[in-house]
């Protein structure tokens, strides 16, 4: 199937700064791209969902100031988690839709952990 | 989206078919029925789709009852790497795709 790339797998940063996370379509182009929360014994959950050119549409109760999308190209879309705080550590998840339509596979990156100290 | 259920957790005999269930009861016409599944700190791996037939490829089968009101993913021969939670997803328009709890598979040697 088609790949998605993350980077990077794992980041530590200090409480306070701000962490990007790269989300790649390797061999196709995503005109739409998912990013997800996912923490400890619990299921994916999605934050926004991103297109190539547009501004994110978020989930509610997602602070959209706080975790900054960008899909500034076809193959590319950005996660930055703005002020960060241990609470924010969590696996990050993207994913991207193959093609356009109701009926296209989506295929989802390696994940991101986030720890913030 | 429609709603989806599926068993908390099952067991398989390596080497035996595992089936795995999903309900999907308020599925509407123009929604796919997706199943993922994640490895331990992972992230999810595709492994079918379907619409309204049945269908096959390297990894499953899927199965859809007549009505769409449910479905079942089928390995045909469970191995050790099989164990892992599998998600059983009905899309909206735009394919956002919406996790539930999923069904935790243990492949027992």
């Amino acid at each position: 199937g088609a790949v998605v790339s993350q980077h990077p797998s794992r980041v530590i940063c200090k409480s306070g700064t701000s962490v990007k996370i790269e989300c790649r379509s390797l061999d196709f182009q995503a005109t739409t791209m998912f990013w997800y929360r996912q923490f400890p014994k619990q299921s994916l959950m999605l934050m926004a969902t991103s297109n190539e050119g547009s501004k994110a549409t978020y989930e509610q109760g997602v602070e959209k100031d706080k975790f900054l999308i960008n899909h500034a190209s076809l193959t590319l879309s950005t996660l930055t988690v703005t002020s960060a705080h241990p609470e924010d550590s969590s696996f990050y998840i993207c994913s991207a839709k193959e093609g356009q339509g109701t009926g296209n596979t989506i295929y989802f990156g390696e994940g991101s952990w986030l720890t913030v100290v | 989206d429609a709603k989806t259920t599926q068993p908390p957790s099952m067991d398989c005999a390596e080497g035996r078919a595992a089936n795995l269930p999903c309900n999907h009861s308020t599925i509407s016409g123009n929604e796919y029925v997706y199943w993922y599944r994640q490895i331990h700190s992972q992230g999810p791996q595709y492994i079918i789709h379907g619409l309204k037939n049945n269908e096959t490829n390297e990894m499953a089968s899927l199965i859809i009852t007549e009505d769409r009101k449910s479905s079942t993913l089928i390995l045909p021969h469970a191995t050790l790497r099989d164990t892992a939670v599998y998600y059983c997803i009905v899309t909206s328009y735009g394919n956002k795709l919406v996790f539930g709890a999923g069904t935790i598979l243990r492949v027992k040697s």
